[in-house]
């Protein structure tokens, strides 16, 4: 699989403060998923994204897929401290649908 | 219960010592996943197994060894651990056939920590 560059590693918020990471290729993604794992837990699949420029939303949470295919970006509206936890983006370009690449994650702390 | 049940869930062990990380799973799903967590490195595949006669090297596959035993169960085996193999690995299933498609679900996780 191809690598996908995450940033930021690390994201100190406030509560109610918004917060984003990114996933970015150099190459052209077929589909981008992104996961939680909340601290000394296992991670848990959030969404799937598939076509270019598509955005989704789940409550606080909007995701996006560049256009290009090249990038994507998890967004938290007014941050709360169930959201702490370290997100991951995967990418499942390297021929197969069911071979996931990890982004290194990005740690999301909140402070109350 | 959880649907993804590794085993056992911390193992301390020596240098060169052989051992086991089971995984069963009672989703029914053919494809079945070992990654291996580092903090700073995110979660790399060491092997996958699309049904119970096919297996795959991942990225980091060198030092280990697997057995699909049966479509629910899916062992990864360090045959001479080394300190560097110290890591928290996750077993995954997919069955694109359901759900959003390729979705990982994980297990619990198996801290494994070798002196």
């Amino acid at each position: 699989g191809q690598q996908v560059m995450q940033i930021p590693q690390y994201q100190h918020v406030q509560e109610g403060e918004d917060f984003t990471t990114y996933c970015n290729s150099s190459t052209t993604l077929s589909n981008i998923q992104w996961y939680k794992q909340r601290p000394g837990g296992h991670p848990v699949f959030l969404i799937q994204l598939v076509k270019s420029g598509e955005v989704k939303k789940q409550k606080r949470l909007t995701f996006q897929f560049g256009e290009a295919k090249k990038n994507s970006s998890l967004h938290i509206t007014a941050t709360q401290t169930t959201d702490v936890g370290t997100y991951f983006c995967a990418d499942s370009s390297g021929g197969s649908n069911y071979k996931l690449t990890f982004g290194k994650g990005t740690l999301l702390t909140v402070n109350p | 219960d959880a649907d993804v049940t590794q085993t056992p869930r911390n193992r301390i062990t020596k240098t060169g010592k052989r051992i086991m990380l089971e995984c069963s799973q009672t989703k029914g799903h053919d494809r079945m996943y070992w990654y291996r967590q580092d903090p700073g490195l995110g979660l790399r595949l060491i092997y996958y197994s699309f049904d119970v006669k096919d297996i795959n090297k991942g990225e980091i596959s060198d030092g280990y060894s697997v057995s699909r035993q049966a479509q629910a169960k899916f062992s990864l085996s360090l045959e001479s651990a080394i300190p560097n193999q110290t890591a928290l690995y996750f077993c995954a299933t997919s069955d694109p056939g359901q759900g959003a498609g390729g979705e990982l679900f994980f297990g619990e996780g198996s801290r494994l920590t070798v002196l």
